[in-house]
């Protein structure tokens, strides 16, 4: 099992560039959750599917952050444009039932 | 809003000394509550804990919940320098909708001194 997978590991992009972070989960994982962490705020949930269906984005800060699943085993969150408030570690989850979260190493975003 | 405080924000203590983390959580729709361990990358589980009262251990790392009183604790026994960690609590919420939702503290972070 090679655990959850994101991409890139790392981002450098400039402001006002389009951002797209990468995600395949577990397979057999039904829930998909996109966490953004910060030092000032923590862990945050920003948006989460059920079997591909998005569920609840009331945490995706604002329009310029878009997810899409369009399958069981691929999810992409989106950021266009980007600011430098958005620099954060993106992390992405998924899970099989009702607890048992597991996370995938995180995509490091800077915007400059 | 729901609200999840981890005290203390910090902890630098001895190898083999004893630690106490606490979370204390006010949130709607409590279902269990979570504990995970974060080192470089990303976090990993530790304990899920749904009833009051019942100790859950694993090793060296035990944890208790008070649904009365709305907190958890996590105690490390004997420390070693690879406990040296950020440990997050996390609340599990499901509405009544079905919406579910793991709300994490700010987390406490412990370094272990050799």
């Amino acid at each position: 099992d090679a655990g959850v997978i994101q991409s890139p590991r790392h981002e450098v992009t400039e402001m006002g560039q389009e951002v797209t972070l990468r995600c395949k989960p577990i397979s057999g994982h039904n829930s998909l959750f996109w966490y953004r962490q910060t030092m000032m705020r923590g862990l945050e949930l920003l948006i989460y599917f059920n079997n591909n269906v998005p569920i609840d984005d009331s945490g995706m800060p604002e329009d310029r952050f878009s997810a899409k699943m369009p399958n069981a085993s691929f999810s992409t969150l989106k950021i266009q444009p980007s600011e430098p408030r958005d620099s954060a570690v993106y992390f992405c989850a998924s899970r099989p039932g009702p607890a048992g979260y597991t996370f995938g190493s995180g995509t490091r975003l800077t915007v400059v | 809003e729901d609200k999840v405080v981890q005290s203390p924000l910090s902890l630098v203590v001895h190898e083999g000394d004893t630690v106490t983390l606490n979370c204390s959580y006010e949130v709607t729709n409590f279902r269990s509550l979570l504990w995970y361990k974060q080192e470089k990358k990303a976090p990993t589980f530790l304990f899920m804990l749904t009833s009051s009262g019942i100790e859950k251990k694993s090793g060296r790392l035990s944890s208790i919940l008070d649904k009365k009183e709305l907190f958890s604790i996590l105690n490390i026994t004997a420390t070693q320098t690879g406990d040296s960690a950020i440990y997050l609590c996390a609340p599990y919420l499901i509405s009544n909708f079905g919406n579910e939702k793991l709300t994490f503290g700010t987390g406490t972070r412990l370094t272990i001194i050799p």
